[in-house]
This record gives structure tokens, C-alpha cells and sequence, in this order.
């Protein structure tokens, strides 16, 4: 299976700050990564597609980039509702992988 | 508006097998794969399987292959997750989510609210 890894674990930051979460793939997945959001006691929410695409309704400070084995997320002034933790997940093979999730709290 | 409708809460004596449904509405259900992803109290994601809606095909996780089978009832637009030989490992919120429409893998769009499976004696 191909190995996901995400730094940092996690991230203290403040409201207005620009953050990224990195994510890197033990193996070539060119550009098939998604990015999640998830809200405790809430499902998984899909942010980012093929590595950079927005999902309908994603605010545009959500921007995703990087191809092969190493992808950011950036997040270019964080807001209130963005305190969650963040997931990647490469659908390169049919055995799909998740990280092991970055949170993002209150500095 | 697309919709995943999850079973309730289970708890399961060790060596038994649950089985988790997850309804889908506002949407073309064959058009969509459904997957299963669980999630341990305070842990990650774990992806466990996908099956194809359309011809039946699944993919598993290889640590859970021979324990989890996955099927869909087209008529009433349901996915059904069946794990056996359950032990306290298997104790996690256990999500459906819809496949984006694609010939292979892709984003996992929509997501149903979680079932807790807690597996205890």
C-alpha cells in the first residue's frame, strides 16, 4: 500500500495566519490526492480534488497544490471555522490510503 | 440534495458481526461508488472498502480482506457493510461516503453522519 504521511501533526496558529499542511506519498500518485476537513463529532468534508481542485462551495482561501509524492494545503488567512483537523488521502490505487491527519488549533 | 442516511449505534459481543446500512437520496445511486471509511475514538481515517454501484466490483482493504463484504440494493438505493469476527479493534465510527462519478478511484464527495460500533464484552 502506498504510505501517507502529513507534517506537522499539529499546527497552532491564529486567526488571520497563513498556514500549510504537507502531505507526501511513499510512491508516485502524480496528481490523484484529496484533501478533507473533519469538525470533532462530525463526518469527514471533501475540500480539494485531483491534488489542487476546489470542491463546489470550498472558500477560495483554500488553495492545494504539488504532484507526485509531495502536496501542500494552504490555508491564506485562517478563520474561525477552520480550527479542525485535515486529512489527505491519494486514490492513485484502488487501495486507498488516508494520512494521519494535522490539527489545526487555537495558538 | 445528496444524502447518506446511516443505521444507529451497535454494540456487539467479541466474535460476532455487524452489519451497517447506509441510505442514499438525491442522486443517481448507480452513478456513484460507495466506500466505507472507520475511524477508532481520537484516531485517523482508516479507508476499508469501495464497491462499485453499478457492476458490483469491490476493492478491500488488505488487512480487513475475508472479514468485510460489501453489497448494495439498487432497488431501495441502500450499501450495506458487513464485518465479521469483530473484536475490540473494531470499535470506531464507521462512515459511508459516495465516490465521485469516475471509471476508477476518486474524491470522496458526501459522507453519512457515522455509525458507532463499540464491541466490548
Amino acid at each position: 500500500d502506498i504510505q501517507m504521511t502529513q507534517s506537522p501533526s499539529t499546527l497552532s496558529a491564529s486567526v488571520g495566519d497563513r498556514v500549510t499542511i504537507t502531505c507526501r506519498a511513499s510512491e508516485n500518485i502524480d496528481a490523484w490526492l484529496a484533501w478533507y476537513q473533519q469538525k470533532p463529532g462530525k463526518p469527514p468534508k471533501a475540500l480539494i480534488y485531483k491534488a489542487s481542485r476546489l470542491e463546489s462551495g470550498v472558500p477560495s482561501r483554500f488553495t492545494g497544490g504539488g504532484s507526485g509524492t509531495e502536496f501542500t494545503l494552504t490555508i491564506s488567512s485562517l478563520q474561525p471555522d477552520d480550527f479542525a483537523t485535515y486529512y489527505c488521502q491519494q486514490y492513485k490505487t484502488y487501495s486507498r490510503t488516508f494520512g494521519q491527519g494535522t490539527k489545526v488549533e487555537v495558538k | 440534495q445528496v444524502q447518506l442516511v446511516q443505521s444507529g449505534a451497535e454494540m456487539k459481543n467479541p466474535g460476532t458481526s455487524v452489519e451497517v446500512s447506509c441510505k442514499a437520496t438525491g442522486y443517481t445511486f448507480t452513478a456513484y461508488g460507495i466506500c466505507w471509511v472507520r475511524q477508532a475514538p481520537g484516531q485517523g481515517l482508516e479507508w476499508m472498502a469501495c464497491i462499485s454501484t453499478y457492476n458490483g466490483k469491490t476493492d478491500y482493504a488488505q488487512k480487513l480482506q475475508g472479514r468485510v463484504t460489501l453489497t448494495t440494493d439498487t432497488s431501495t438505493t441502500t450499501a450495506y457493510m458487513e464485518l465479521r469476527s469483530l473484536t475490540s479493534d473494531d470499535t470506531a465510527f464507521y462512515y459511508c461516503a459516495r465516490e465521485g462519478a469516475s471509471a476508477g478511484p476518486t474524491v470522496l464527495d458526501s459522507w453519512g453522519q457515522g455509525t458507532l460500533v463499540t464491541v466490548s464484552s
